[in-house]
């Protein structure tokens, strides 16, 4: 299975700022998930990030509020652009697994906090 | 589009005793079906992952069973202990195009006391 790490592990930042989230892969995969965890909801897809070419976006979620890098086959980040109190969450980046089957695997998340 | 409902939101047990937790989903036509444990603040632990053409998958004291055409999945953990305490999350994997969709539910915080 995929080892992934994120930084940072938590963050408070002022409204009106922003912040941008880095995420690891311990080997080479082509598709990186970034999910957003709004306190005492479940997760909901943000956009899914391919090497090389654009992000995919789900349906609420935009490029300039969240643009997303994806510079190589390990590697992506995500920044929470001009930053409100409703962007407190918990940013979780993921992977697909092919080895066996799209088995997913996730990261320790970032617990971000906007005052 | 398709939702997925977990039952019960929480649950509290004595320690060793064996539970059930239940996740239902609206569309059937899943690819798979993967539970996930998460601690508080923190991301997901993959627990079990059950293929569409599967019924039951398990592991250690985890076991989870599919059962595709009513839309449901249930997760049982057996002679529960404290560390066990956690919110359980179930997730519908769906194929959309070319790529795997995950829908979760909310979860179930499950609290195991001593």
């Amino acid at each position: 299975s995929a080892v992934i790490s994120q930084k940072p592990s938590r963050d408070i930042c002022q409204r009106g700022t922003s912040l941008t989230i880095q995420c690891q892969v311990d080997s080479q995969v082509t598709m990186m998930f970034w999910y957003r965890q709004q306190p005492g909801q479940s997760l909901t897809l943000i956009a899914t990030a391919n090497q090389g070419s654009e992000a995919t976006y789900e349906s609420g979620f935009v490029i300039d509020k969240f643009p997303i890098s994806r510079p190589n086959l390990t590697f992506s980040t995500l920044t929470v652009s001009n930053m409100s109190p409703e962007d407190s969450s918990i940013y979780l980046c993921s992977v697909e697994d092919w080895a066996h089957y799209p088995e997913q695997y996730f990261g320790p998340g970032t617990r971000l906090t906007v005052t | 589009k398709q939702e997925v409902t977990q039952i019960p939101a929480a649950l509290s047990v004595p320690e060793g005793e064996n539970l059930v937790l239940n996740c239902s989903f609206t569309d059937s036509a899943i690819y798979n079906l993967q539970w996930f444990r998460q601690d508080p603040g923190k991301g997901l632990t993959s627990l079990l992952l059950i293929q569409s053409s599967q019924r039951e998958q398990t592991s250690g004291r985890l076991n989870a069973s599919l059962d595709k055409s009513s839309g449901r999945s249930t997760l049982y953990i057996a002679a529960s202990q404290p560390g066990d305490s956690a919110t359980y999350l179930c997730a519908v994997i769906t194929r959309g195009g070319s790529n795997y969709k995950l829908t979760f539910g909310k979860g179930t915080l499950l609290t195991v006391n001593p």
